[in-house]
């Protein structure tokens, strides 16, 4: 059985730093392409980053270019989202997913992270 | 990159079939076969129930479909059951964005 559980979040102050991380197991790891996806508390879902399986390729949004990095361990079956110079608009559920060619086919079950001042 | 268009919400009664449209651009949604839509109950992680433009992952009900034409794709739910109300959203490849997503659409069932 395919699981994502993701840990990490938590209440930071605004420019501060978190590590998010993801769990995966049930799956061949190192041979999918994660994404993470975060949405607001009342709001849409957001792309937030994108590493392939090697991670040759990594992709972020540009809401997030430049102070988040996305990284993985295949050793670890693990996905980090290390995230610094916090905002307010950080403040979101964070979802680790699995890339099944142009789709998430598999969601963890989010970690809050509240941006406060 | 700006988010996929949605109307903010839909309804209709059980046995009804509803219709969600998602309205993009050449570089995203009429640009390529990477449409897919989720299912997100209040509460709970998004859930795959479309993707490329139209398959359907096992275990979606084939009330179900999914279709595009130029740079609107469209969602359909035929005979509108209670646990399909819940948030939908589109999703689009986008080249070197690799995701973009829709605004989403409270789907309520009367």
């Amino acid at each position: 059985e395919v699981q994502l559980v993701e840990s990490g979040g938590g209440l930071v102050q605004r420019g501060g730093s978190l590590r998010l991380s993801c769990a995966a197991s049930g799956f061949s790891f190192s041979a999918y392409t994660m994404n993470w996806v975060r949405q607001a508390p009342g709001k849409g879902l957001e792309w937030v980053s994108y590493i392939s399986g090697s991670s040759n390729i990594i992709y972020y949004a540009d809401s997030v270019k430049g102070r988040f990095t996305i990284s993985r361990d295949n050793a670890k079956n693990s996905l980090y989202l290390q995230m610094n110079s916090l905002r307010d608009e950080d403040t979101a559920v964070y979802y680790c997913a699995r890339d099944n060619g142009g789709n998430e086919d598999y969601w963890g079950q989010g970690t809050l992270v509240t941006v406060s001042s | 990159q700006s988010a996929l268009t949605q109307p903010r919400s839909v309804s209709g009664s059980p046995g009804q079939s509803v219709t969600i449209s998602c309205t993009g651009t050449s570089s995203d949604v009429g640009g390529y076969k990477y449409v897919s839509w989720y299912q997100q109950h209040p509460g709970k992680a998004p859930k795959l129930m479309i993707y490329d433009v139209s398959k359907r992952p096992s275990g979606v009900p084939d009330r179900f479909s999914g279709s595009k034409s130029g740079n609107t794709a469209s969602l359909t739910i035929s005979g509108l059951q209670a646990e399909d109300e819940a948030d939908y959203y589109c999703c689009s490849y986008a080249g070197s964005y690799p995701r973009v997503f829709g605004t989403g659409t409270k789907v309520t069932v009367l």
